[in-house]
C-alpha cells in the first residue's frame, strides 16, 4: 500500500546537538517530497521541498534534507538545534498530477537545555 | 490577506449539533484544501477547490461532511449531526494554482485550523 512512514514518534535532542528524522514512503514513482513543522497552536509551515535535481535540498531555518532514490527516504536535518526547534514534524509526499499530499504521522521533537 | 485565516480557532459542540467552520484563503489563490488532522495523525485530505467548485471531495468521510466555496474565495466546511469521532483540527490551506502546477506544488499555505471538539 502507498504510505508516508515517519518511524519516530518522539525524539528528545539536547540544545546544541544534532537532528535527524527520518521518512520513509512507498510509492511506484517517485513522489514530491516535503517537510512541514507545527508549532502548538499553529497552522503548518513548509521547510523545504524536493521536486528533482540536487537530492540535498535547503530549506529554512537552518534545515536540510536528503533524498535517496534507493533507499526511498527522504531524511531531515540539522547540524545544531535551538530550543525554538521544539514542535511537530511532518513529512509530506504529493505528485505532479495529483494536487492532493500525503502525510506521516508525524514525529514530536522535544529541545532539553 | 497575508495568511490563511481559519475561525473559529476552537469550537466545542455537542454530540448531533450542526456546525461551520469557515476559511478565508490568501487572496488571489484559486486553489482551496480541507484537511482534518485527528490526535497523533497526520493531516488528512478532505476535499479540493478549484475556483467555486469542488474539483475533488473523495476526502469526506461521509454525506453529513459539506464544503462550499459559492465566491471562489472563502470557504465554509459544514458538518451535521456531529459525533464525537468528528473530533479534530481541520485545517484549510490555499495555493496559487493548485492541481495544474507543473511542479506539484507551489506549497501550500495552511491556516492554524480550528480544533473541533463534541462532547
Amino acid at each position: 500500500a502507498q504510505s508516508v512512514t515517519q518511524p519516530d514518534i518522539h525524539i528528545t535532542v539536547s540544545e546544541g546537538a544534532s537532528l535527524e528524522l527520518r521518512c520513509n514512503y512507498s510509492y511506484g514513482a517517485t513522489p514530491y517530497l516535503f517537510w512541514y513543522v507545527q508549532s502548538p497552536g499553529q497552522g503548518l509551515q513548509l521547510l523545504l521541498k524536493y521536486f528533482s535535481g540536487d537530492t540535498l535540498v535547503q530549506g529554512i531555518k537552518g534545515f536540510e534534507a536528503e533524498f535517496k532514490r534507493s533507499q526511498s527516504s527522504f531524511n531531515l536535518r540539522k547540524p545544531s538545534v535551538h530550543w525554538s526547534d521544539a514542535a511537530e514534524y511532518f513529512c509530506a509526499v504529493g505528485f505532479s498530477n495529483d494536487y492532493k499530499l500525503s502525510f506521516g504521522a508525524g514525529t514530536t521533537v522535544t529541545v532539553r537545555a | 490577506g497575508a495568511g490563511v485565516s481559519q475561525t473559529p480557532s476552537n469550537k466545542v459542540t455537542e454530540k448531533g449539533k450542526y456546525v461551520e467552520l469557515r476559511c478565508d484563503p490568501i487572496s488571489g489563490h484559486t486553489a482551496l484544501y480541507w484537511y482534518r488532522q485527528s490526535l497523533g495523525q497526520g493531516p488528512e485530505f478532505l476535499i479540493y477547490f478549484q475556483g467555486t467548485g469542488a474539483a475533488d471531495d473523495s476526502g469526506l468521510p461521509n454525506d453529513r461532511f459539506f464544503a462550499v466555496r459559492p465566491e471562489g474565495s472563502v470557504s465554509t466546511l459544514k458538518i451535521q449531526r456531529t459525533e464525537r469521532g468528528d473530533s479534530a483540527v481541520y485545517l484549510c490551506a490555499s495555493s496559487l494554482t493548485g492541481g495544474d502546477d507543473p511542479e506539484g506544488g507551489d506549497g501550500y499555505t495552511f491556516g492554524s485550523g480550528t480544533r473541533l471538539t463534541v462532547v
